[in-house]
């Protein structure tokens, strides 16, 4: 069974503040996902990356994937009370399910 | 609005009482799935479905059953619910990624909250 490792489980901030959060495996994904969820609803995907190495930017978050395909980081820029929210990694392979990883939960302080 | 609606959203049962929790997804997609929810442990897959009459087991499939007569719906039912299955359900909905042989969630529900006395 492939595994998914985040880090920080828990991570505060303030508002303003960098951070990166970090989603890795021993196992090779052909691609990789991003979700937020907030409380009470269901996750909500920011992005897919496919290609090791590969950044993708979603207005102030950036995403990397890398090259060997095994980890990904996610990295925002002057962080708002809007960000906070559970993010998690998911990955997939050809043919199997995806998994998610365990999540790291954002708490932006204004 | 595309979207996959889950009811009831929240339910409280005892140990043994049959029970569905209804999925259904306007987005006309081919792949959906349940996932279940756990402190500590994320999201971990319980069935899927790559069509219609079409469904497989996850990670996670003792103790649940899945159908799929249409495309648009996706129950999920617990014959014979027990504590351990106290937790929070997502159902997802996809496009099927013909060259990844699966499905790649993408819209989720809001959940179903459900507690086994």
């Amino acid at each position: 069974t492939q595994l998914l490792e985040q880090s920080p489980q828990f991570l505060s901030i303030q508002e303003g503040e960098n951070l990166t959060v970090y989603c890795n495996s021993s196992s090779v994904f052909s691609s990789l996902q991003w979700y937020r969820q907030e409380p009470g609803e269901g996750p909500v995907l920011l992005v897919t990356v496919v290609t090791g190495g590969e950044v993708k930017k979603l207005k102030r978050l950036t995403f990397q994937f890398g090259d060997a395909r095994k980890d990904s980081s996610l990295h925002i820029t002057a962080a708002q009370p809007g960000d906070t929210g559970l993010y998690l990694c998911a990955g997939g392979n050809y043919g199997q399910n995806f998994v998610f990883g365990p999540g790291t939960r954002l708490s932006v302080l204004p | 609005e595309a979207q996959v609606t889950q009811n009831p959203r929240y339910l409280i049962t005892v140990t043994g009482k049959k029970l569905t929790v209804t999925c259904s997804q306007n987005m006309n997609h081919e792949y959906m799935s349940w996932y279940r929810q756990d402190p500590g442990l994320g999201l971990r897959q319980i069935y899927y479905s790559m069509n219609v009459e079409v469904t497989d087991k996850g990670d996670v499939p003792e103790g649940y059953k899945v159908s799929r007569k249409e495309k648009r719906n996706f129950p999920l039912i617990l014959e014979s619910p027990s504590p351990n299955q106290t937790s929070l359900y997502f159902c997802a909905s996809s496009v099927l990624i013909q060259n990844t042989g699966t499905g790649q969630p993408q819209h989720f529900g809001d959940g179903t909250r459900l507690s086994i006395l």
